[in-house]
């Protein structure tokens, strides 16, 4: 399987601060990468797929980045409801695999 | 509207079986793949298992293969999930998910609530 892994972990931030997640592949997965934003106790989000087009309905502050195995997710303003875990997905070859995580929290 | 909606988590003893169930909005069943993902309890997401449009191609995250089966009954819009020799790392939220896309590979885009299943003695 192809390993995700993301930086940082966790990230503390204020409302209002440009924030950029990094998501690395352990081989190249061209341009297919997702992203999903997921808060405690609900059911993960799509933001972005195929590294950079945003899924219908998700706010113009959020945009992807990257190719071959470094990839990043970008929210240029952060707001009080984009406080939550965002996971970086592979579908590049099977099985799907997701990053760990990366935890964005108030600062 | 499509919807994906599970059913059948619990608490089992390892060893057990279970078997999950996901029922589909008619929009979807008969056009897009189908798969199982779970989440261990403060952890991340994993790919459990997949079935095609049509049921004639499934796959299986190496962790379950074996002893998951992930099937779709046509007359119910339903897909399902079998599960035997339960062990307790396979304690999760199971989601049901559809592709954004057909059946190739693709981002999850829509995702049901998920249900708990929970291997303990």
């Amino acid at each position: 399987d192809v390993q995700m892994t993301q930086s940082p972990s966790t990230l503390s931030a204020s409302v209002g601060d440009r924030v950029t997640i990094t998501c690395r592949a352990s081989q190249s997965v061209n341009n297919w990468v997702a992203w999903y934003q997921q808060k405690p106790g609900k059911v993960p989000k799509l933001l972005i797929y195929e590294t950079s087009t945003l899924q219908s309905g998700v706010p113009s502050r959020f945009s992807g980045s990257g190719s071959g195995t470094e990839f990043t997710l970008t929210i240029s303003s952060l707001q009080p409801d984009d406080f939550a875990t965002y996971f970086c997905q592979q579908y590049n070859v099977y099985s799907p695999t997701f990053g760990p995580g990366t935890k964005v929290e108030i600062k | 509207e499509v919807q994906l909606v599970e059913s059948g988590g619990g608490l089992v003893q390892p060893g057990g079986s279970l078997r999950l169930s996901c029922s589909v909005s008619r929009s979807i069943f008969n056009n897009y793949a189908l798969h199982w993902l779970r989440q261990a309890p403060g952890k991340g997401l994993e790919y459990v298992s997949a079935i095609s449009s049509n049921g004639g191609s499934r796959h299986y995250a190496a962790s379950v293969k074996g002893r998951f089966t992930i099937s779709r009954d046509n007359s119910k819009n339903e897909v399902s999930l079998q599960m035997t020799s339960l062990r307790v790392e396979d304690t999760a939220v199971y989601y049901c998910a559809k592709y954004l896309g057909g059946n190739s590979l693709d981002a999850f885009d829509v995702w049901g609530q998920g249900t708990m299943v929970t291997v303990s003695s």
